[in-house]
């Protein structure tokens, strides 16, 4: 079974820039969580999208956005683009019912520059 | 505020040994909790899940529960210099789906 995929891997945008980033889970899950890390930082909770809709949703602003298709892949938006927000990005799936596993893809490294 | 908390380390142990990485979680209605490995540059692995009090083995791997005093553990046996990452606590609570997770311990396996 494929993994969890993102894309793109690695990413450099200027401050006051948008970035848009994907991901597709694992066939048959159908919710996908977003996670920003930093460098000495946790993994900081964005947000999970389940079936199209966002269950919940972490402390981040509004410039973090995020969607998800009726085939439950989906996309983070960032705009306006800080200095701050370089980190790695990562996606997590998981069935998203009776349990509580997650499985994470390999990240896009962003960097603002 | 829920809230996991680890030590985030360097944990040193000597190749062939036990490591022992704990983990404390504060929300009594915490059900599931996961144990990650995370390796510099790459993202996190899940290496280990457990439900319910006791103990639950996997290799060299064991995951430790202990409800009544909120915390849980991963022993590692005979530890291998590959076993030198960082470990992320992740924990469940209620029926929510959202994981919260501790800061990590960063585990060195000297040869």
């Amino acid at each position: 079974k494929a993994g969890v995929t993102q894309t793109p891997r690695y990413l450099i945008k200027t401050r006051g820039q948008q970035v848009t980033l994907s991901c597709s889970p694992i066939s048959g899950h159908r919710s996908v969580s977003w996670y920003q890390q930093t460098p000495g930082q946790g993994l900081q909770f964005l947000f999970e999208y389940f079936s199209e809709t966002q269950r919940n949703k972490g402390n981040f602003p509004g410039r973090f956005s995020g969607r998800q298709f009726s085939n439950s892949r989906s996309e983070m938006n960032v705009s306006t683009l800080e200095l701050g927000d370089s980190a790695l990005y990562l996606c997590a799936s998981s069935v998203g019912t009776r349990n509580y596993e997650q499985y994470f893809g390999p990240g896009t490294r962003l960097t603002v520059t | 505020q829920k809230e996991v908390e680890q030590n985030s380390g360097p944990l040193s142990v000597p190749e062939g040994a036990i490591a022992s990485l704990n983990c404390t979680y504060s929300d009594r209605g915490s059900q599931s909790f996961f144990w990650y490995r995370q390796y510099s540059g790459k993202s996190p692995e899940l290496i280990m899940f457990i439900y319910s009090n006791g103990d639950k083995e996997d290799g060299r791997f064991t995951a430790q529960l202990n409800k009544a005093s909120q915390y849980v553990s991963l022993l590692i046996r005979d530890s291998q210099p590959s076993d030198s990452a960082t470990y992320l606590c992740a924990v469940n609570i209620g029926s929510n789906y959202q994981l919260i997770w501790g800061a990590g311990t960063k585990l060195i396996i000297k040869p």
